[in-house]
C-alpha cells in the first residue's frame, strides 16, 4: 500500500525553528519532495532529497533517510507568511507523486 | 517567468453534466498532471500524462474521467455525468520530465473550483 503520514498541525512562534516530520511506506520510491500551500492556493516547490542526507536552501533544509522512510522539513527563522500547510509528496519514478495529508503550521508573533 | 494556467477558475455544475477543465501547460515542458483536492484534504494525484498517452493514473481515474491535449498547448480533462463528490480543487501541473531531481519538479497551476450542485 501507499502511506504518507505528516502531523496535522504545528504552532510556533515567529523567529523560531520548526521541524515537521514525514514518514512514508510507498511500492516505489525516486525521491521524495516538499511543497508549501497556502490555504485557496496551489502548492508550490520547496525542496527535494534523492540521496540520504541534508538539502539546505535558505531558510528552509529538507533531511531523507531512505532506509527509516523517513524525511523531515526544518523552517528556520519563522515568518508570519510562513503560516500554511507543509506537503510531503513521494516521487514514485514513474511519474507518479503521492501526496501526505499535509502538515497546518500556524506561526504566532 | 513562465507559469502554468487554468481556466475556467471556479465552475459550477449540475449533478449528472460534463465538464472539461483546461490548463495550459509551461511550454518547454514535457509531462502533465491532474490532481485534485477536496476541501480540507490532501492532494491526489490523478493522472500523468506523456506523448499523447497516459502515463500513470490512479485508481480514481475511472471511465468518468479522461484527458487530452487537442492542440499543441491545451491539455484538459474531462469529467463525465458529474457527482456531488466531484466537488474539489482540481490542479493541473507540468515538469520538463528530465529526471535529476529539481528538473523533474513540478509546476502547478492556479486550480479550478468545481462544484457540484
Amino acid at each position: 500500500g501507499q502511506n504518507i503520514d505528516q502531523p496535522t498541525e504545528m504552532t510556533a512562534t515567529e523567529g523560531a525553528i520548526v521541524q515537521i516530520n514525514c514518514t512514508y511506506q510507498t511500492s516505489g520510491f525516486n525521491g521524495l519532495f516538499w511543497y508549501q500551500q497556502h490555504a485557496g492556493e496551489a502548492p508550490t516547490f520547496l525542496s527535494y532529497n534523492v540521496l540520504d542526507g541534508l538539502e539546505e536552501k535558505g531558510r528552509f533544509s529538507s533531511f531523507l533517510s531512505r532506509s527509516k522512510g523517513y524525511s523531515y522539513l526544518l523552517l528556520k527563522e519563522l515568518q508570519m507568511k510562513d503560516s500554511a500547510s507543509y506537503l510531503c509528496a513521494v516521487y514514485s519514478g514513474t511519474y507518479k507523486y503521492i501526496f501526505g495529508t499535509g502538515t497546518r503550521l500556524k506561526v504566532l508573533a | 517567468e513562465p507559469e502554468v494556467t487554468q481556466t475556467p477558475s471556479h465552475q459550477v455544475t449540475q449533478m449528472g453534466q460534463e465538464v472539461i477543465l483546461r490548463c495550459v501547460p509551461i511550454s518547454n515542458h514535457l509531462y502533465f498532471y491532474w490532481y485534485r483536492q477536496i476541501l480540507g484534504q490532501k492532494v491526489e494525484f490523478l493522472v500523468s500524462f506523456y506523448n499523447n498517452e497516459i502515463s500513470e493514473k490512479s485508481e480514481i481515474f475511472d471511465d468518468q474521467f479522461s484527458v487530452e491535449r487537442p492542440d499543441g498547448s491545451n491539455f484538459t480533462l474531462k469529467i463525465r455525468s458529474t457527482k456531488l463528490e466531484d466537488s474539489a480543487m482540481y490542479f493541473c501541473a507540468s515538469s520538463t520530465g528530465i529526471w535529476r531531481g529539481y528538473q523533474e519538479t513540478q509546476y502547478f497551476g492556479p486550480g479550478t473550483r468545481l462544484l457540484v450542485l
